[in-house]
């Protein structure tokens, strides 16, 4: 069974502050995606990354595959308020037709 | 923009009572899923679909089924409901058909209380 580790679980920041989320698993994927998840709503695709040592960029917020496939992370410059939210990482196996998602990273920025 | 619908976003029901809950999609996705998501586990997958009237099981399919007689509906029974059923549930469509990785649209939840 593949399976997703995030860490840290929780994290609360002030704002302006930097911050890296990590995903980690023993399997190679052969991509994987970030969701974040705002209170009362369903989680939303914001990245995808495909390609081992691949990074993305979506303004503040960096992507970063691993080189061996098995862990990604995702980084955030001078977070704002409006970051706040769970954070959910999902791999796609080789082969398989369904992803599997890591537990998830609450993320929360103090004004 | 893709719509996925869930009928309830909240529901209180009782113990061995059984539950529907409705899922409709706007954007003629051939997938869609059931999730449950529990604090500290994620989205843990139930069961999905390819296609019309068919199905399956996911890793925690125990106690639910599923039906999808339409493309754009896909509907989660739990034919006895157990307190330890209570959880968000997230319905989810996709497409493969743009190729490439599957970007699932998700649906706002619906928090099922089993009391």
């Amino acid at each position: 069974t593949q399976l997703l580790e995030q860490s840290p679980q929780f994290l609360s920041i002030q704002e302006g502050e930097n911050l890296t989320v990590y995903c980690n698993s023993s399997s190679v994927f052969s991509s994987l995606q970030w969701y974040r998840q705002e209170p009362g709503e369903g989680p939303v695709l914001l990245v995808t990354v495909v390609t081992g040592g691949e990074v993305k960029k979506l303004k503040r917020l960096t992507f970063q595959f691993g080189d061996a496939r098995k862990d990604s992370s995702l980084h955030i410059t001078a977070a704002q308020p409006g970051d706040t939210g769970l954070y959910l990482c999902a791999g796609a196996g080789q082969g398989a037709q369904k992803l599997v998602f890591g537990q998830g990273t609450r993320l929360t920025i103090n004004p | 923009d893709v719509k996925v619908t869930q009928s309830s976003r909240y529901l209180v029901k009782r113990t061995g009572e059984k539950v529907f809950l409705e899922c409709v999609q706007d954007m003629d996705h051939e997938n869609m899923f059931w999730y449950r998501q529990d604090p500290g586990l994620g989205l843990r997958l139930i069961y999905f679909s390819y296609d019309v009237k068919m199905k399956e099981k996911g890793d925690i399919p125990e106690g639910y089924s599923v039906s999808r007689e339409k493309k754009e509906r896909f509907s989660l029974i739990l034919e006895s409901a157990s307190t330890n059923q209570t959880s968000m549930y997230l319905c989810a469509s996709s497409t493969t058909r743009t190729g490439g990785t599957e970007k699932l649209f998700f649906g706002s939840g619906t928090q099922l209380s089993v009391l």
